[in-house]
Protein backbone atom coordinates (compact mmCIF):
# COMPACT_ATOMS: atom_id res chain seq x y z
CA UNK A 1 0.00 0.00 0.00
CA UNK A 2 1.74 3.43 -0.35
CA UNK A 3 1.83 5.44 2.59
CA UNK A 4 3.87 8.23 4.36
CA UNK A 5 5.38 7.72 7.49
CA UNK A 6 6.72 10.59 10.10
CA UNK A 7 8.36 8.00 12.50
CA UNK A 8 9.10 10.74 15.40
CA UNK A 9 5.74 12.49 17.16
CA UNK A 10 7.39 14.86 18.68
CA UNK A 11 10.82 16.94 18.12
CA UNK A 12 12.16 19.00 20.74
CA UNK A 13 15.16 21.18 19.82
CA UNK A 14 17.02 24.46 21.67
CA UNK A 15 16.20 27.81 19.44
CA UNK A 16 19.59 28.42 17.12
CA UNK A 17 20.15 24.82 16.69
CA UNK A 18 19.52 22.86 13.64
CA UNK A 19 16.51 20.91 13.30
CA UNK A 20 15.26 18.07 11.35
CA UNK A 21 11.81 16.27 11.00
CA UNK A 22 12.03 12.79 8.81
CA UNK A 23 9.54 11.95 6.33
CA UNK A 24 9.25 8.55 4.21
CA UNK A 25 7.20 7.23 1.71
CA UNK A 26 6.07 4.03 0.13
CA UNK A 27 4.75 5.26 -3.32
CA UNK A 28 5.60 3.88 -6.32
CA UNK A 29 6.71 5.87 -9.55
CA UNK A 30 7.78 9.69 -9.37
CA UNK A 31 5.81 10.65 -6.12
CA UNK A 32 5.03 14.68 -5.83
CA UNK A 33 6.03 15.68 -2.23
CA UNK A 34 5.33 18.16 0.43
CA UNK A 35 5.34 19.71 3.79
CA UNK A 36 2.73 22.08 5.34
CA UNK A 37 2.57 23.37 8.86
CA UNK A 38 -0.05 23.77 11.35
CA UNK A 39 -0.16 26.15 13.86
CA UNK A 40 -2.86 25.74 17.17
CA UNK A 41 -6.18 26.31 15.56
CA UNK A 42 -5.41 27.19 11.99
CA UNK A 43 -5.29 25.23 8.57
CA UNK A 44 -2.49 23.74 7.20
CA UNK A 45 -0.04 26.59 5.52
CA UNK A 46 2.14 24.80 2.53
CA UNK A 47 5.85 25.37 3.47
CA UNK A 48 7.82 23.30 0.23
CA UNK A 49 7.06 20.99 -2.41
CA UNK A 50 9.66 18.75 -4.67
CA UNK A 51 7.66 17.88 -7.90
CA UNK A 52 10.99 17.69 -9.72
CA UNK A 53 14.15 18.69 -10.61
CA UNK A 54 17.18 19.32 -8.07
CA UNK A 55 16.50 17.09 -4.79
CA UNK A 56 17.02 19.94 -2.39
CA UNK A 57 13.98 22.56 -2.42
CA UNK A 58 13.80 25.88 -0.49
CA UNK A 59 11.13 26.58 1.10
CA UNK A 60 9.04 29.20 3.32
CA UNK A 61 10.79 30.38 6.62
CA UNK A 62 13.92 29.63 5.99
CA UNK A 63 13.14 25.61 5.46
CA UNK A 64 14.86 23.12 3.16
CA UNK A 65 13.82 19.90 2.28
CA UNK A 66 16.02 16.90 0.36
CA UNK A 67 14.46 14.50 -1.94
CA UNK A 68 16.46 11.11 -1.67
CA UNK A 69 15.23 8.76 -3.77
CA UNK A 70 16.96 6.03 -3.13
CA UNK A 71 16.21 6.37 0.59
CA UNK A 72 12.68 7.03 -0.12
CA UNK A 73 12.86 10.15 2.43
CA UNK A 74 12.18 13.48 2.32
CA UNK A 75 13.33 15.16 5.42
CA UNK A 76 12.51 18.80 6.53
CA UNK A 77 15.36 20.83 7.54
CA UNK A 78 16.22 24.46 9.12
CA UNK A 79 19.56 25.66 9.93
CA UNK A 80 18.69 27.39 12.89
CA UNK A 81 15.58 27.11 14.82
CA UNK A 82 13.24 29.47 16.05
CA UNK A 83 10.52 29.02 18.79
CA UNK A 84 8.32 30.58 16.48
CA UNK A 85 8.85 27.45 14.40
CA UNK A 86 7.15 25.42 16.85
CA UNK A 87 3.96 23.98 15.47
CA UNK A 88 2.57 20.85 13.65
CA UNK A 89 4.35 19.55 10.93
CA UNK A 90 2.89 17.26 8.15
CA UNK A 91 4.55 15.76 5.12
CA UNK A 92 2.29 14.75 2.07
CA UNK A 93 2.70 12.83 -0.65
CA UNK A 94 0.79 12.50 -4.09
CA UNK A 95 -0.30 8.66 -5.16
CA UNK A 96 0.76 7.18 -8.28
CA UNK A 97 -2.43 6.26 -9.42
CA UNK A 98 -4.03 9.40 -8.62
CA UNK A 99 -1.46 12.26 -8.78
CA UNK A 100 -4.41 14.93 -7.25
CA UNK A 101 -5.04 13.10 -3.97
CA UNK A 102 -2.26 13.32 -1.33
CA UNK A 103 -1.76 11.44 1.66
CA UNK A 104 -0.32 12.78 4.84
CA UNK A 105 1.55 11.85 7.66
CA UNK A 106 0.56 11.67 10.83
CA UNK A 107 2.53 14.75 11.95
CA UNK A 108 5.15 15.92 13.82
CA UNK A 109 4.58 17.98 16.72
CA UNK A 110 8.23 20.52 16.48
CA UNK A 111 8.94 22.15 19.87
CA UNK A 112 12.10 24.96 20.27
CA UNK A 113 12.65 25.90 23.09
CA UNK A 114 14.26 29.12 24.13
CA UNK B 1 -7.09 37.04 -2.47
CA UNK B 2 -9.02 36.18 0.61
CA UNK B 3 -8.25 32.30 0.94
CA UNK B 4 -10.21 29.75 1.04
CA UNK B 5 -13.43 30.32 2.84
CA UNK B 6 -15.17 28.04 5.42
CA UNK B 7 -17.91 28.58 7.35
CA UNK B 8 -19.01 28.35 10.64
CA UNK B 9 -15.71 28.06 12.60
CA UNK B 10 -17.37 25.81 15.45
CA UNK B 11 -20.11 24.20 15.41
CA UNK B 12 -21.61 22.57 18.51
CA UNK B 13 -24.96 20.17 17.83
CA UNK B 14 -26.68 17.58 18.91
CA UNK B 15 -26.85 13.97 18.29
CA UNK B 16 -29.12 13.34 15.24
CA UNK B 17 -29.53 16.63 13.70
CA UNK B 18 -28.52 17.97 10.37
CA UNK B 19 -25.22 19.65 10.20
CA UNK B 20 -24.01 21.86 7.35
CA UNK B 21 -20.11 23.04 6.53
CA UNK B 22 -19.49 25.63 3.76
CA UNK B 23 -16.62 26.61 1.90
CA UNK B 24 -16.11 29.01 -1.12
CA UNK B 25 -12.25 28.28 -2.92
CA UNK B 26 -9.75 30.30 -4.25
CA UNK B 27 -10.87 31.99 -7.49
CA UNK B 28 -9.63 30.15 -10.54
CA UNK B 29 -8.70 26.73 -8.34
CA UNK B 30 -10.35 24.08 -10.48
CA UNK B 31 -9.80 21.24 -7.53
CA UNK B 32 -12.03 21.11 -4.15
CA UNK B 33 -10.69 18.80 -1.33
CA UNK B 34 -12.49 18.33 1.81
CA UNK B 35 -10.67 16.73 4.92
CA UNK B 36 -11.46 15.39 8.42
CA UNK B 37 -8.59 15.41 11.27
CA UNK B 38 -8.88 14.17 14.41
CA UNK B 39 -6.52 13.17 16.93
CA UNK B 40 -6.85 9.37 16.68
CA UNK B 41 -7.09 9.29 12.55
CA UNK B 42 -5.31 12.18 11.73
CA UNK B 43 -6.02 14.30 8.50
CA UNK B 44 -8.29 11.60 6.28
CA UNK B 45 -9.61 12.87 2.60
CA UNK B 46 -12.90 12.65 2.16
CA UNK B 47 -13.88 13.77 -0.99
CA UNK B 48 -12.67 16.01 -3.89
CA UNK B 49 -14.17 17.77 -7.29
CA UNK B 50 -12.56 18.39 -9.98
CA UNK B 51 -14.48 21.27 -12.11
CA UNK B 52 -17.34 20.97 -9.65
CA UNK B 53 -17.58 17.19 -10.45
CA UNK B 54 -17.07 14.57 -7.93
CA UNK B 55 -13.97 12.42 -8.76
CA UNK B 56 -13.21 9.89 -5.44
CA UNK B 57 -15.86 10.28 -2.87
CA UNK B 58 -13.61 6.60 -1.48
CA UNK B 59 -12.92 8.48 2.11
CA UNK B 60 -17.01 9.63 2.76
CA UNK B 61 -17.36 7.59 5.87
CA UNK B 62 -20.82 6.58 4.88
CA UNK B 63 -24.55 7.46 3.91
CA UNK B 64 -24.91 10.29 6.78
CA UNK B 65 -22.25 11.93 4.57
CA UNK B 66 -22.95 13.90 1.49
CA UNK B 67 -20.54 16.91 -0.61
CA UNK B 68 -21.93 19.25 -3.19
CA UNK B 69 -20.69 21.48 -5.48
CA UNK B 70 -23.39 23.33 -7.46
CA UNK B 71 -21.22 26.27 -8.68
CA UNK B 72 -17.08 26.64 -8.79
CA UNK B 73 -17.29 28.85 -5.86
CA UNK B 74 -18.91 27.09 -2.83
CA UNK B 75 -19.53 23.48 -1.87
CA UNK B 76 -21.09 22.04 1.14
CA UNK B 77 -20.56 18.73 3.42
CA UNK B 78 -23.91 17.44 5.20
CA UNK B 79 -24.04 15.25 7.72
CA UNK B 80 -27.16 13.95 8.82
CA UNK B 81 -27.63 12.19 11.18
CA UNK B 82 -25.01 13.87 12.92
CA UNK B 83 -23.01 11.57 15.59
CA UNK B 84 -20.60 11.99 18.59
CA UNK B 85 -18.03 10.45 16.63
CA UNK B 86 -18.41 12.81 13.66
CA UNK B 87 -17.14 15.83 16.04
CA UNK B 88 -14.01 16.75 14.57
CA UNK B 89 -11.99 19.52 12.73
CA UNK B 90 -13.41 19.70 8.77
CA UNK B 91 -10.86 21.47 6.13
CA UNK B 92 -11.52 22.16 2.89
CA UNK B 93 -8.72 23.09 0.46
CA UNK B 94 -8.35 24.08 -2.98
CA UNK B 95 -5.78 24.51 -6.04
CA UNK B 96 -5.31 24.44 -9.50
CA UNK B 97 -3.94 21.65 -10.81
CA UNK B 98 -2.15 18.48 -9.41
CA UNK B 99 0.78 19.86 -9.14
CA UNK B 100 -0.39 22.44 -7.38
CA UNK B 101 -0.40 23.47 -4.13
CA UNK B 102 -3.18 22.71 -1.63
CA UNK B 103 -4.08 25.66 0.07
CA UNK B 104 -6.45 25.19 3.34
CA UNK B 105 -9.27 27.24 4.97
CA UNK B 106 -8.91 27.63 8.57
CA UNK B 107 -11.02 25.10 9.14
CA UNK B 108 -14.62 24.02 10.87
CA UNK B 109 -14.73 22.88 14.23
CA UNK B 110 -17.56 20.63 14.91
CA UNK B 111 -18.82 19.36 17.90
CA UNK B 112 -21.67 16.80 18.06
CA UNK B 113 -22.89 16.29 22.17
Amino acid sequence: AQSVAQPEDQVNVAEGNPLTVKCTYSVSGNPYLFWYVQYPNRGLQFLLKYITGDNLVKGSYGFEAEFNKSQTSFHLKKPSALVSDSALYFCAVSLSYNTDKLIFGTGTRLQVFP
Amino acid sequence: DAGVIQSPRHEVTEMGQEVTLRCKPISGHDYLFWYRQTMMRGLELLIYFNNNVPIDDSGMPEDRFSAKMPNASFSTLKIQPSEPRDSAVYFCASNRDHTDTQYFGPGTRLTVL
